[in-house]
C-alpha cells in the first residue's frame, strides 16, 4: 500500500463551485499533515497545515481523521487561480522527511 | 520575501558525468533538504541535513549521491556518474525549525531540472 494515496482527478469545476477531495495515509504513527499546492513545473508551496481539530484558511478547509487515516481539503467559491495540483503531504516523525502523494489536479473553468 | 535559490535552473549532461546542483537556503535556516520529482511522478525525499551532517536519507540516496555545505551559504547536491533515471527536477528546501512544534514551514526552491542523455 502506498504511504500516501490521492485521487488524481482531474476535478474540473466552474468558478464559484465547491470542490473537495481526500487523501489517505498508511502509517498510523504519522505526526504532521499538510496540503501543498504545485503549479505546473513549479515548486511545491505550503497551502496549509492540517490540525487535528480541523482548520480553515479563507476559502480552504482542511480536516484530519486519524481513526480512518484520511485528510481532506475543501475549496469554497473556486477561483480560476485555484487551478493547480494539490499535494497531500505527511510527516511520519516531525523531521520534514515528508511523504508526498501524487497529487490531485483541480481545474477551475470560467 | 526571503527565498531559496537554486542553480542551474536546467542542466543537460551525458550519462556517466558528474553533476553538482547548488542551493542557497534562506539565511537564518538551519535544516536543509533535497527532494526530487521525476516528470509526472510524485515528489520524493532524498536527504535532510542539519548541523553539518546528514540527519536522514532515503533509499534513493545511494553512494552515487552526496551533499555538502562548503561555506556558510551554499548547500550542494553532487551526483556522481549520472544515469538516465536520474533525470528529474531536484528541489532544495530549507526550514528554520524542525516540526516538533508543528509551526515550521518548509520552503522550496524553484528546482533544478536535470536531463541525462
Amino acid at each position: 500500500r502506498k504511504e500516501v494515496e490521492q485521487d488524481p482527478g482531474p476535478f474540473n469545476v466552474p468558478e464559484g463551485a465547491t470542490v473537495a477531495f481526500n487523501c489517505t495515509y498508511s502509517n498510523s504513527a504519522s505526526q504532521s499533515f499538510f496540503w501543498y499546492r504545485q503549479d505546473c513545473r513549479k515548486e511545491p508551496k505550503l497551502l496549509m497545515s492540517v490540525y487535528s481539530s480541523g482548520n480553515e484558511d479563507g476559502r480552504f478547509t482542511a480536516q484530519l481523521n486519524r481513526a480512518s487515516q484520511y485528510i481532506s481539503l475543501l475549496i469554497r467559491d473556486s477561483k480560476l487561480s485555484d487551478s493547480a495540483t494539490y499535494l497531500c503531504v505527511v510527516d511520519r516523525s516531525n523531521d520534514y522527511k515528508l511523504s508526498f502523494g501524487a497529487g490531485t489536479t483541480v481545474t477551475v473553468r470560467a | 520575501e526571503p527565498e531559496v535559490t537554486q542553480t542551474p535552473s536546467h542542466q543537460v549532461t551525458q550519462m556517466g558525468q558528474e553533476v553538482i546542483l547548488r542551493c542557497v537556503p534562506i539565511s537564518n535556516h538551519l535544516y536543509f533538504y533535497w527532494y526530487r520529482q521525476i516528470l509526472g511522478q510524485k515528489v520524493e525525499f532524498l536527504v535532510s541535513f542539519y548541523n553539518n551532517e546528514i540527519s536522514e536519507k532515503s533509499e534513493i540516496f545511494d553512494d552515487q549521491f552526496s551533499v555538502e555545505r562548503p561555506d556558510g551559504s551554499n548547500f550542494t547536491l553532487k551526483i556522481r556518474s549520472t544515469k538516465l533515471e536520474d533525470s528529474a527536477m531536484y528541489f532544495c528546501a530549507s526550514s528554520d525549525t524542525g516540526l516538533a512544534d508543528n509551526t515550521g514551514e518548509l520552503f522550496f526552491g524553484e528546482g533544478s531540472r536535470l536531463t541525462v542523455l
